[in-house]
């Protein structure tokens, strides 16, 4: 059964704080994404990445920076948290045709 | 603006039923509409999808239409069951992209037994 892990089902963080949200798949997927969803707003692309140690910023990537050092690993790191960053993250990995997507984290920053 | 409009935001169907969701779009670069089905506490998983070469597509209960005219694609459930219920998006690939997706913003289904 293919497995895409995120570190946490639920966090919270105070405004201010360093977050790291980690994703690990074992499919050997090149394309690795963060989303975020909200409501009313759908999911919306934040980065992504097509091989290690490439990134590329998606629709909503100001607050947000990313890292892949290896193929199955792929971090979300909100550098300093703010509280319109509460909100669910989900990882997903794929191609085109299928991406495949974690359970979600549920951040919340107070 | 690489956009995917959905519609409705919720809908409930009784047991039986035709739960129809559209989507719209703008970009005649997207050449992939996949939609995605979310049940609580997980994530998407897709469903079925759809290239313009065809109007329509069809796996068991779950249809989608396709309009490349007017750039509208539709999702139609048929005889809609309570499992059925759950948050549906629609997508797209924006310019073409052969790897990334944008998403609508989502429909939560609720069908009554």
């Amino acid at each position: 059964d293919v497995k895409v892990t995120q570190s946490s089902r639920y966090l919270v963080k105070r405004t201010g704080e360093k977050v790291f949200l980690e994703c690990v798949q074992d499919m050997d997927h090149e394309n690795m994404f963060w989303y975020r969803q909200d409501p009313g707003l759908g999911l919306r692309l934040i980065y992504f990445s097509y091989d290690v140690k490439m990134k590329e910023k998606g629709d909503i990537p100001e607050g947000y920076s990313v890292s892949r050092e290896k193929k199955e690993r792929f971090s979300l790191i909100l550098e300093s948290a703010s509280t319109n960053q509460t909100s669910m993250y989900l990882c997903a990995n794929g191609p085109l045709d299928e991406q495949f997507f974690g359970p979600g984290t549920r951040l919340t920053v107070l | 603006q690489q956009q995917v409009k959905q519609s409705p935001q919720s809908l409930i169907v009784q047991k039986g039923g035709i739960s129809i969701i559209n989507c719209a779009y703008e970009n005649t670069a997207f050449d992939y509409f996949p939609w995605y089905q979310q049940f609580p506490g997980k994530g998407p998983a897709l469903l079925i999808a759809i290239r313009p070469d065809v109007s329509e597509k069809k796996e068991g209960r779950f249809t989608i239409s396709f309009n490349k005219s007017a750039k509208q694609f539709s999702l139609h459930i048929m005889d809609s069951q309570p499992g059925d219920s759950a948050t549906y998006f629609c997508a797209a690939n924006p310019s073409g992209s052969a790897r990334q997706l944008t998403f609508g913003s989502g429909t939560q289904l609720t069908v009554l037994p």
